[in-house]
């Protein structure tokens, strides 16, 4: 079975700051997919970044970069220079064929 | 194309009704899946289809639930003797075959069961 947990229900950061989101997961695939998925109040769920697992190069997308430890199966997600905008629930989730997530994490960023 | 959509956004049901959900992909991707995501979790798979041929069905699709997608466009769930346990959002996602692909997922419908 394949399953993904993420540790802390709950995050607040001040604007401006790097925050960082932990992930971990377990699989018997080989070949598998990470993502890290936003989905803000009321609104619908959007990808922030993506992972290949047989990539060892962490992927990046602007303000967003994960830190991917296969050994590990670690996938944190680090959001530097946080924006009010960042507020949302953050998902992490695991892809061979179907999308397995965490629980999620809900992410305040202060003014 | 504006994106996947789902109809209702919102129902409200009595215990034991028959209820049906449509969801519209986004046209070029072959993949449409469907999830139930509860407060203050993750989206829990329910099933996947690849064009019209549903592929696999979550053990948390119980006998009343059930999935088509007749032309490999839109498809619908439908929930039959609803019961209060079944108020969630339900969620549709589409892609293009590849897992690396990203699921564009639509609004959702929320289903209160009374």
């Amino acid at each position: 079975a394949q399953t993904v947990t993420q540790s802390q229900p709950e995050m607040s950061v001040q604007e401006a700051e790097t925050v960082t989101l932990s992930c971990t997961y377990d699989t018997s695939e080989s070949n598998y997919y990470l993502f890290w998925y936003k989905q803000p109040p009321s609104r619908q769920m959007i990808l922030v970044i993506r992972q290949e697992a047989y990539k060892q190069q962490n992927a990046t997308e602007n303000r967003f970069s994960v830190n991917f430890q296969k050994a590990a199966k670690s996938f944190s997600l680090k959001i530097s220079d946080s924006q009010l905008g960042d507020t949302a629930m953050y998902f992490c989730a695991l892809r061979s064929e179907k999308l397995v997530f965490g629980k999620g994490m809900k992410l305040t960023v202060n003014p | 194309d504006t994106g996947v959509s789902q109809d209702p956004r919102h129902k409200i049901t009595k215990r034991g009704q028959n209820v049906t959900f449509r969801c519209d992909p986004i046209s070029e991707h072959n993949r449409l899946y469907w999830y139930r995501q509860t407060l203050g979790q993750g989206p829990e798979f329910l099933t996947y289809f690849q064009n019209e041929a549903q592929l696999e069905k979550s053990r948390l699709l119980s006998d009343r639930f059930s999935a088509e997608r007749p032309k490999g466009s839109f498809s619908t769930l439908e929930i039959q003797r609803t019961e209060q346990g079944d108020s969630a959002m339900y969620l549709c996602a589409s892609s293009s075959a590849s897992p690396f692909y990203e699921q564009f997922f639509g609004p959702g419908t929320r289903l209160t069961v009374l």
